[in-house]
């Protein structure tokens, strides 16, 4: 059961142009996090956010938690290289988080 | 700060054969996890436990087995290997669900033919 759905997933742009990264869901999360994946390599985490209507920005990157705690999104202002990578959102539920299948963003030079 | 630690990084095994894949951390989490993932899939839950001594199934539990009798490590048990058990292989451990975040190994890629 693919609890949640992130759009789009693949997703090439030149540098410096801006770029949104939806996270949807029909469950009700107690929080959500998104996280960056290189290959080879974990995961890592980038932020979590628990508050309904939260919105978190870390440098260049916004999270915004939808208000019912069932959708969220990540915006990416004036995308560098360094930001080309596997993109997942994470809902927690019980003991578990549930990962999206993520979204692979190229950020071409 | 070693963090999580999996091992091996790359594994080939032939059907039918048995394996066992390691996970440790040093943060003193008790909540660990075992995901699989494959291309265009996502990570899938296999196992988790929320402290030494108790595991739970995940979402794919089928051809695999956990144990944690410590805090530190956990690890996954793969009986009879099958080919649809190719797949990177994830642990992870977290302090707690509500808040906290995972902290990912580097992986275990584990062919299997």
């Amino acid at each position: 059961t693919q609890l949640l759905e992130q759009s789009p997933q693949f997703l090439s742009i030149q540098e410096g142009e801006n770029l949104t990264v939806y996270c949807n869901s029909s469950s009700v999360f107690s929080s959500l996090q998104w996280y960056r994946q290189e290959p080879g390599e974990g995961p890592v985490l980038l932020v979590t956010v628990v508050t309904g209507g939260e919105v978190k920005k870390l440098k260049r990157l916004t999270f915004q938690f939808g208000d019912a705690r069932k959708d969220s999104s990540l915006h990416i202002t004036a995308a560098q290289p360094g930001d080309t990578g596997l993109y997942l959102c994470a809902g927690a539920t019980g003991n578990q988080f549930y990962f999206g299948t993520g979204t692979s963003l190229t950020v071409i030079p | 700060n070693a963090g999580v630690t999996q091992t091996p990084k790359f594994r080939i095994l032939k059907i039918g054969q048995s394996m066992t894949l390691q996970c440790t951390q040093d943060m003193n989490h008790n909540y660990m996890y075992w995901y699989r993932q494959d291309p265009g899939m996502g990570l899938k839950l296999i196992y988790y436990s929320v402290g030494a001594g108790i595991t739970d199934k995940g979402e794919v539990p089928n051809g695999y087995n956990v144990s944690r009798s410590t805090t530190e490590d956990f690890p996954l048990r793969l009986e009879l290997a099958a080919p649809s058990q190719t797949s990177v292989y994830f642990c992870a451990s977290s302090y707690s669900i509500q808040g906290y975040g995972y902290t990912f190994g580097s992986g275990t890629r584990l062919t299997v033919v």
